[in-house]
This record gives structure tokens, C-alpha cells and sequence, in this order.
């Protein structure tokens, strides 16, 4: 059975730094890995998918990285600004659809 | 485009009673999924559709029912609720499995 597991749980930084959330997953046999944004009492907005096949993707000042061998994923965000302050969620579709971590509670403080 | 729609936002319901979750998308999509998301932790999937008329189970389907008699709709219905059963609700879709899951507002449910 696929799990998920983001580490940290929570995690508060100043403005402007850069910052990396982590991701791993005990099955490496997965189609596509996904990062969410979920901003409290709203629904999760898709930030990023990458392939297996593929090792990294970028948006804006967002960039996810996979390694599928090692089930381990990371998203980087760069230049962090209070609007960026959300919980992220990453998960994993494989034999099943997607199966989700708990989340890291980010919050960047001006 | 509207995207994924889900109602209600709110809903109180007593023990032992019944309700429908609607869930539509304007998308086209053929997959469409529900998770539950209780305090803390991530979603759990409930029930998805690959297309219409077809519906499988996730990791948490006691307790619940879906159908799927078109593309755009696909409702949950949870018969007999209990207080386990409170949590929040959201519906999703995509074009395909290995495409970006696209989730609507959520359905809160308090079961009291």
C-alpha cells in the first residue's frame, strides 16, 4: 500500500527566503506525482505534475523535483512572500488515483 | 468555464439521516473522484468514476454511495450518517488518470 509522508509538518520563515518542503512515497512504481496549494477552507489547487519519467518541472518561482528510484520529492520555492503562505500537499497516482500526504503548514512572515 | 461546483458549502445533519453531495464539472472530464479531508490530515479517496456508468471504490467507501448516469455529474450519497462521518468533502475531475486533478470548493459536514 502507497504512503506518503511530507516532512516538515509545519514550517515558518521571513519573507524573501528560499525554501524547500519534502515529499516521499514508499512505492516507486507511479505514474505522475502532483504538489497541491490548499489555503485555509478552500479547496487544493494544482501547482505542478511531474511524469515518472520526467525529473523536474517549473513554475514561476516554483520547482519540483522527483526521484523515483529513491521515492523522494521536492518543491522549491524561491524569493517566499506572504501570499505563498498555504499548506502544500503532495501526492502520488499509481495502481490507484492519487494518494495524498498530510501537508506542510507553510507560513512566511513579512 | 464554471470548473468542478459542489453542493452544499455547509450541512448539519442528525445521526441516522441521509443526503446527496452534488458535484458537477464543465470540463469534459472523464474521471471524477471524491475525498474526504479530516482536520490535520490529507485526503482520503472515497469513491471515482472512470465514465459514466462505472464507479469504483477508494480507501474509505463504508458508508457512502455514487453514481455516475452522466458525464458531468457524479453525486455521493451517505446513507445513515454518523459522527465519523463529519468531515470535509471534495469532489474532483480529470481528463485522464495520469492528467492534473482539478477540485471543487469542498462540502463541510457536521454529523451531530
Amino acid at each position: 500500500k502507497q504512503e506518503v509522508t511530507q516532512i516538515p509538518a509545519a514550517l515558518s520563515v521571513p519573507e524573501g527566503e528560499n525554501l524547500v518542503l519534502n515529499c516521499s512515497f514508499t512505492d516507486s512504481a507511479i505514474y505522475n506525482l502532483q504538489w497541491f496549494r490548499q489555503d485555509p477552507g478552500k479547496g487544493l489547487t494544482s501547482l505542478l505534475l511531474i511524469q515518472s519519467s520526467q525529473r523536474e518541472q517549473t513554475s514561476g518561482r516554483l520547482n519540483a523535483s522527483l526521484d523515483k528510484s529513491s521515492g523522494r520529492s521536492t518543491l522549491y520555492i524561491a524569493a517566499s512572500q506572504p501570499g505563498d503562505s498555504a499548506t502544500y500537499l503532495c501526492a502520488v497516482a499509481g495502481n490507484t488515483p492519487l494518494v495524498f500526504g498530510k501537508g506542510t503548514r507553510l507560513s512566511v512572515i513579512a | 468555464n464554471a470548473g468542478v461546483t459542489q453542493t452544499p458549502k455547509f450541512r448539519i445533519l442528525k445521526i441516522g439521516q441521509s443526503m446527496t453531495l452534488q458535484c458537477t464539472q464543465d470540463m469534459n472530464h472523464n474521471y471524477m473522484y471524491w475525498y474526504r479531508q479530516d482536520p490535520g490530515m490529507g485526503l482520503k479517496l472515497i469513491y471515482y468514476s472512470v465514465g459514466a456508468g462505472i464507479t469504483d471504490k477508494g480507501e474509505v467507501p463504508n458508508g457512502y454511495n455514487v453514481s455516475r448516469s452522466t458525464t458531468e455529474d457524479f453525486p455521493l450519497r451517505l446513507e445513515l450518517a454518523a459522527p465519523s462521518q463529519t468531515s470535509v468533502y471534495f469532489c474532483a475531475s480529470s481528463r485522464d488518470f495520469s492528467e492534473t486533478q482539478y477540485f471543487g470548493p469542498g462540502t463541510r459536514l457536521l454529523v451531530l
